[in-house]
């Protein structure tokens, strides 16, 4: 199975800062990559598709960048709603994997 | 927009068979665009791709859990399901039903999916 390795694992921050999740998959994995977030007790939420696109109504506050092994969302300025766990999900190859998460909270 | 319900017991006793059922609404199960996968999340493992199928009942399965695994569709229901056999506490989790949607294209392998909207889930516990 692709390894996927997110890192942080989880990240202290302020509403307003920029934020940076990098995932890395243990083969290359073309754009195949998806970002999802998710809040206790809720289904994962899809941002980003085949690396970069956006998610419709998903705020552009969210970017994803990256192709090969290395991947990261970026998080333009951080609000209030965005603390949460944010995970990365390879569909390349079979099975398709996901990151261990990255929980993102309050400074 | 389709929106996904998973239903199903909460609570199975070890060795025995689990069963889910996934109803979509406000879309069509039949639809050749969508592939309908199941996803489970447990503390110890994070999140795990079980498998999809296909509206025609073409499927692949994750195969750690392929020989204990079925998966089936109901078009005229608008419904798929999940049967797990011989379960342990290892197969506690909440179990999410999600739709696949056509993402890129390869000449080659034809297209690759991404699941863009999911259910809310439902928590299931292995225990006697």
């Amino acid at each position: 199975d692709i390894q996927m390795t997110q890192f942080p694992s989880t990240l202290s921050a302020s509403a307003g800062d920029r934020v940076t999740i990098t995932c890395r998959a243990s083969q290359t994995i073309s754009n195949c990559m998806a970002w999802f977030q998710q809040k206790p007790g809720e289904a994962p939420k899809l941002l980003i598709y085949d690396a970069s696109s956006l998610q419709s109504g998903v705020p552009s506050s969210f970017s994803g960048s990256g192709s090969g092994t290395e991947f990261t969302l970026t998080i333009a300025s951080l609000q209030p709603d965005d603390f949460a766990t944010y995970y990365c999900q390879q569909y390349y190859y079979y099975p398709w994997t996901f990151g261990q998460g990255t929980k993102v909270e309050i400074k | 927009q389709a929106q996904l319900q998973e239903s199903g017991p909460g609570q199975v006793r070890p060795s025995q068979t689990l069963s889910l059922t996934c109803t979509v609404s406000g879309g069509s199960v039949s639809t050749g665009d969508y592939y309908w996968s199941w996803v489970r999340q447990s503390p110890g493992k994070g999140l795990e791709w079980i498998g999809y199928i296909f509206y025609s009942g073409s499927t692949y399965y994750n195969p750690s859990l392929k020989s204990r695994l079925t998966m089936s569709v109901d078009t005229s229901k608008d419904q798929f399901s999940l049967t797990l056999t011989s379960v342990t506490a290892a197969d506690t989790a909440v179990y999410f039903c999600a739709r696949a949607a056509k993402a890129s294209y390869n000449i080659l392998t034809g297209y690759y999916y991404y699941m863009d909207v999911w259910g809310k889930g439902t928590a299931v516990t292995v225990s006697s």
